[in-house]
């Protein structure tokens, strides 16, 4: 059974159009990482929460934020695409309690395309 | 901050020989956990190997080892006896401070030649 699920696997957006990218996890893990992944390119990361304090990366553009509801729910919202963030977004959990329980679980990702 | 890099882009084995992908760190919190991950071309994400800053022995699960030397910052991943299966892409990737911030290295694409 899949434990961390990112909806939708395939996402076409307009350019500049805002668009959401969801991510549910069953493990109830702490942390909840997001990052955007380009072609042959290592995942850059984007933010991230421990619990409910937010992470962000320093050279993130403002254009990318996220929510965090609860535990199991984490959001990326992209309030306008430009054809730069085509990209497939991870999204990652980890019980962040250090030693091995900070292994990171993946989602199957999603793979943004910008028309 | 915190940094992981890995300095070959590309590699190269032949079948059932065993190769070392490097990979060097650094951070400034004395409690972090290293990782590497594979990439196949399908995009999704392995975990293979992880080695925790106080861990005395280096890691290893079946064909892979974790070559963890602290003083020089690097934990170098081997795969002995490499099967056509292992081409794909290595990520090694650090996690340390209370946030628990996962930064990953550049990666290596590793091919595996019959």
């Amino acid at each position: 059974d899949a434990m961390v699920i990112q909806n939708p696997r395939y996402q076409v957006t307009q350019f500049g159009k805002p668009v959401t990218l969801s991510c549910s996890q069953t493990l109830n893990h702490n942390v909840m990482y997001w990052y955007q992944q380009k072609s042959s390119q290592a995942p850059k990361l984007l933010f991230h929460y421990y619990d409910k304090d937010f992470n962000n990366e320093a050279d993130t553009p403002d254009n990318f934020q996220s929510r965090r509801p609860n535990t199991s729910f984490c959001f990326l919202d992209i309030r306008s695409p430009g054809l730069g963030d085509a990209a497939m977004y991870l999204c990652a959990t980890s019980r962040g309690l250090g030693q091995k329980a900070d292994e990171a679980f993946f989602g199957q990702g999603t793979r943004l395309t910008v028309v | 901050a915190q940094k992981i890099t890995q300095t070959q882009p590309g590699m190269f084995v032949q079948e059932k020989e065993a190769v070392t992908l490097d990979c060097t760190y650094d951070t400034s919190d004395p409690s972090y956990g290293l990782f590497w991950y594979k990439q196949p071309s399908s995009g999704e994400m392995i975990f293979l190997i992880y080695q925790g800053s106080y861990d005395q022995q280096n890691a290893t699960e079946g064909r892979y080892s974790l070559n963890f030397q602290k003083a020089r910052k690097s934990a170098n991943l081997v795969i002995s006896a490499s099967q056509l299966g292992d081409s794909a892409m290595y990520f090694c990737a650090i996690i340390s401070g209370s946030a628990r911030q996962l930064t990953f290295g550049s990666g290596t694409q590793l091919t595996v030649l019959p």
